[in-house]
């Protein structure tokens, strides 16, 4: 049963750059969420993507955006990139219509550095 | 929105200790996870537990959602079981569909 999987691994841009991240969900699974985990603290919640649409959004700006293909996998893009943005970004998939038990299953995550 | 706190921040045990980790919420939820990050970043799933008690081999976690806390124990620690613990909730009141992270507990087991 493949998990939840995430490229690429590590990724390095500069200041202002755009990049894109991307989620293959947990066999099975429907939905896709997008976090951001900065050193030392717990992950934020940026979107969740379901049916192919944003569902419901965190404090985020929309140099965030992101995207849901028909397979179910999932993109990240973040625009104007700010140091700031450095950062562990974490995908994590669930089932939507067991949304009162859901679990949510995380991805290895994408390490990003803006320089 | 909700608020997770958790504590101790930071625990150092050596092998074989016991310990328990708390994490306090603000509001109602209807769903709350425990994971334990390894030091490359994954996060494992160890309980969903909007409420109850559950265990699985040396850990169990009980949450007591009427009095908004949850207690992660662990027993006969492992060095393995270093590494980062979050508590992570969703507010049953309508808010974020995503989860809610504390800031996590630093557990170092020492052999």
């Amino acid at each position: 049963d493949a998990g939840v999987t995430q490229s690429p691994t590590h990724l390095i841009k500069t200041r202002g750059q755009q990049v894109t991240l991307r989620c293959s969900p947990k066999s099975g699974h429907d939905t896709v969420s997008w976090y951001q985990q900065a050193l030392g603290q717990g992950p934020q919640f940026i979107f969740q993507y379901y049916e192919e649409e944003e569902r419901q959004r965190g404090n985020f700006p929309d140099r965030f955006s992101g995207h849901q293909y028909p397979n179910y996998s999932s993109e990240l893009n973040v625009n104007a990139l700010l140091l700031g943005d450095s950062a562990l970004y974490l995908c994590a998939s669930s089932l939507i219509p067991l949304i009162t038990q859901e679990t949510q299953y995380f991805g290895p995550g994408t390490r990003l550095l803006v320089l | 929105g909700i608020q997770v706190e958790q504590s101790p921040p930071d625990l150092i045990l050596q092998e074989g200790a016991n310990s328990t980790l708390r994490c306090n919420f603000s509001d109602s939820v209807n769903n709350l996870q425990w994971f334990h990050q390894n030091p490359w970043g994954q996060l494992i799933n160890l309980f969903y537990i909007p409420s109850g008690t559950k265990q699985n081999g040396r850990l169990s976690a009980t949450t007591v959602a009427t009095e908004r806390y949850s207690l992660l124990y662990i027993s006969s620690s492992q060095t393995t079981d270093s590494g980062v613990y979050f508590c992570a909730v969703r507010d049953s009141g309508g808010g974020a569909d995503g989860l809610t992270f504390g800031k996590g507990t630093h557990l170092i087991i020492q052999p």
